[in-house]
């Protein structure tokens, strides 16, 4: 089935030691994004890439970075992270076709800073 | 700015009781307007989208522009309906959704 597969599903990091997320796609989609959710609140927008061209949200933070090889792959890359980075981090990828295109999610990767 | 309110974090009822989950916006031109749902261990997926006009899983969500609300409703819910559902909002033309905190559905044998 053509889908959205985050790797891994959990990850455990040590405070300040850097970590990437991976994200990958089977639906060919023009668009990636990646979520940051912490509990009981909304996914939060970081970042995304509508084919090569990447859009960083005005209040992400300099120490999440992101890299998109191909048409495939997405990764999130936190630098350095601190203890309020843990959190689910939710990859999602669209068409980008317009305001009726729909997102189309993978299973998350929660992230413990320990 | 766009922004999506969920009132309620978490609704629980019985099987059978009628299910009304709350959505307001704040968008100044036309959104459009989609629910999601996860259901326990699933990936969040698109249950239904305001322009579809369709229901979804006996789920309906009528846009109400001039309350700026979308609230998903539901005559008589089931177990299998337990889940979280998110409200989303898309500016005109913007391929970008903006996610409320999501509501916690439990039903109750």
């Amino acid at each position: 089935d053509a889908m959205v597969i985050q790797n891994p599903r959990y990850q455990v990091t040590q405070f300040g030691k850097p970590v990437t997320l991976s994200c990958s796609q089977t639906l060919n989609h023009n668009v990636m994004y990646w979520y940051q959710q912490k509990s009981s609140q909304a996914p939060k927008l970081l970042f995304h890439y509508y084919d090569k061209d990447f859009n960083n949200e005005a209040d992400t933070p300099d120490n999440f970075q992101s890299r998109r090889p191909n048409t495939s792959f997405c990764f999130l890359d936190i630098r350095s992270p601190g203890l309020g980075d843990a959190a689910m981090y939710l990859c999602a990828t669209s068409t980008g076709t317009g305001g009726l295109t729909e997102a189309f999610f993978g299973q998350g990767t929660r992230l413990t800073v320990v | 700015a766009q922004r999506v309110t969920q009132p309620e974090k978490l609704l629980s009822v019985f099987k059978g009781a009628p299910v009304e989950l709350k959505c307001n916006y704040s968008y100044s031109g036309s959104p459009e307007l989609f629910w999601y749902v996860q259901y326990s261990r699933q990936r969040l997926q698109l249950l239904l989208r305001h322009i579809s006009r369709e229901s979804i899983k006996g789920f309906t969500a009528d846009l109400n522009k001039g309350e700026t609300s979308f609230h998903l409703k539901k005559p008589f819910a089931q177990e299998e309906d337990s889940a979280m559902y998110y409200c989303a909002l898309q500016s005109g033309g913007s391929y970008i959704p903006t996610f409320g905190r999501g509501t916690s559905l439990i039903v109750h044998p």
